[in-house]
């Protein structure tokens, strides 16, 4: 059974960078599905932030581009996302997934890890 | 930015009877492929969000055949035959033509 775990600080402060991983298991990161994370708003809109493939492949949201990165660690089989220069609008549930769309343009995200609520705060 | 509305926001359902949600996106979701991307998700009450829907009308694994999808381009329809009370939570639609956009949500409760 694959699995999906994100895990990160829960509470950063403003300008500073996040960082969140997500453990998978019963499954290795390099298989041929890509890898998204996407968040929720406390409001509950779903914004997708990027996609990324085990080679370092990546397709970014145009909003968050300049503010993402995105990392794949197979000797951990965990991905990563960092933002930098958060802001109270960053506040949000952060969800990692799983594509099976075998692109990375073709959403279709059929596992999601439980999500991590990470709040932006002084 | 393709940007997608739902309707209704809020649909309280009768179990047995059928239950229908509409999503329109600001641009064609057909690629020349002839297959629409769009895709479906339902977040039921403290999960996660969960595929239902993927490339228009195709049903997820492990998903009911009570639910079935249709429409192209600009204009979809998510329907469910026969509601069951396990189906309530917050029905998303999401677009996967150009980037990835969501849905402000539809959600279906029992009456």
């Amino acid at each position: 059974q694959v699995q999906l775990r994100e895990s990160g600080p829960g509470l950063v402060k403003p300008a500073e960078t996040l960082s969140l991983t997500c453990v998978v298991s019963g499954q290795s990161v390099t298989t041929d599905e890509y890898w998204a994370w996407i968040r929720q708003s406390p409001g509950g809109r779903l914004e997708w932030i990027g996609t990324m493939s085990h080679y370092g492949n990546t397709y970014l949201n145009p909003s968050l581009k300049s503010r993402v990165r995105l990392s794949v660690d197979p000797s951990q089989n965990q991905v990563s996302l960092q933002l930098t220069s958060v802001a109270a609008a960053d506040t949000a549930v952060y969800f990692c997934a799983r594509s099976s769309s075998r692109t990375l343009f073709g959403g279709q995200f059929d596992l999601w890890g439980q999500g991590t609520l990470v709040i932006v705060s002084s | 930015e393709i940007v997608m509305t739902q309707s209704p926001l809020s649909l309280p359902v009768t179990p047995g009877e059928p239950a229908s949600i509409s999503c329109r996106s600001s641009q064609s979701l057909l690629r020349s492929n002839g297959y629409n991307y769009l895709d479906w998700y339902v977040q039921k009450p403290g999960q996660s969000p969960q595929l239902v829907i993927y490339l228009g009308s195709t049903r997820a694994s492990g998903v009911p055949e009570r639910f079935s999808a249709s429409g192209s381009g600009t204009e979809f329809t998510l329907t469910i035959r026969r509601v069951e009370a396990e189906d309530v939570g917050i029905y998303y639609c999401m677009q996967a033509q150009e980037g990835f956009s969501f849905g402000p949500g539809t959600k279906v409760e029992i009456k």
